[in-house]
């Protein structure tokens, strides 16, 4: 049973326009949800991390959204480039690390 | 400087043989997982060693043995290898388990089972 979902499983977007990856949980338990970015043949990355007492955080061209009442939260990248191409996970901290089931981002040069 | 390394990089084994995979992370880290991550992407954790002891065991068939000689060391040993075994295999590490939503994870080992 997952605990966070992930969608869409995939998007392609051009140079230059914006990403959105969207989560969902359950477990009002959990007290941090982290991004990680993975790059083919490589290991996960912490990309940014939110607590659920914040609405928003911003790092770079990387904004989590944060809304505890609807338990949702997103990824937007912002001026998406090539070198964003990558699969993108949503994660919830608990006893675990729970993780979304990911999504591939495809940047259209 | 690698943070964390796993050895070897690529497993090619037949069914029913027993390997092992390494792991180390350089980061005087306290806590250690693996992950097994299938052909669809999909990460789940295995196991999770705090200070060399064993935290999280989830539901992973007894052919599957973590060891943690010391806090900068988490083995994984597979007993009689089956096809479905085949993924890639992450070790990863957090400073403690209170801070497990920033890990760090290896480079992987690629486990086939043909």
């Amino acid at each position: 049973q997952q605990q966070v979902k992930q969608s869409p499983q995939s998007l392609i977007v051009q140079k230059g326009g914006i990403s959105i990856i969207n989560c969902a949980y359950e477990n009002t338990a959990f007290d941090y949800f982290p991004w990680y970015q993975q790059f083919p043949g490589k290991g996960p990355a912490l990309l940014i991390a939110i607590r659920p007492d914040v609405s928003e955080k911003k790092e770079g061209r990387f904004t989590i959204s944060f809304n505890k009442s609807a338990k949702q939260f997103s990824l937007h990248i912002m001026d998406s480039q090539p070198g964003d191409s990558a699969t993108y996970f949503c994660a919830a901290s608990g006893y675990k690390l729970s993780f979304g089931a990911g999504t591939t981002v495809t940047v259209r040069a | 400087d690698t943070a964390v390394s796993q050895t070897p990089k690529y497993l090619v084994t037949q069914m029913g043989n027993d390997k092992s995979i390494k792991c180390e992370q350089n980061l005087g880290h306290d806590t250690m997982y693996w992950y097994k991550q299938d052909s669809k992407k999909f990460l789940k954790i295995m196991f999770s060693y705090n200070n060399k002891e064993l935290i999280i065991n989830e539901t992973v068939p007894n052919r599957f043995s973590p060891k943690s000689p010391d806090k900068a060391h988490l083995n994984l040993h597979i007993n009689s290898l089956e096809l479905g075994d085949s993924a890639v295999y992450f070790c990863a590490s957090s400073q403690d388990f209170a801070s497990q939503y920033e890990q760090y994870f290896g480079p992987g080992t690629r486990l086939t089972v043909t």
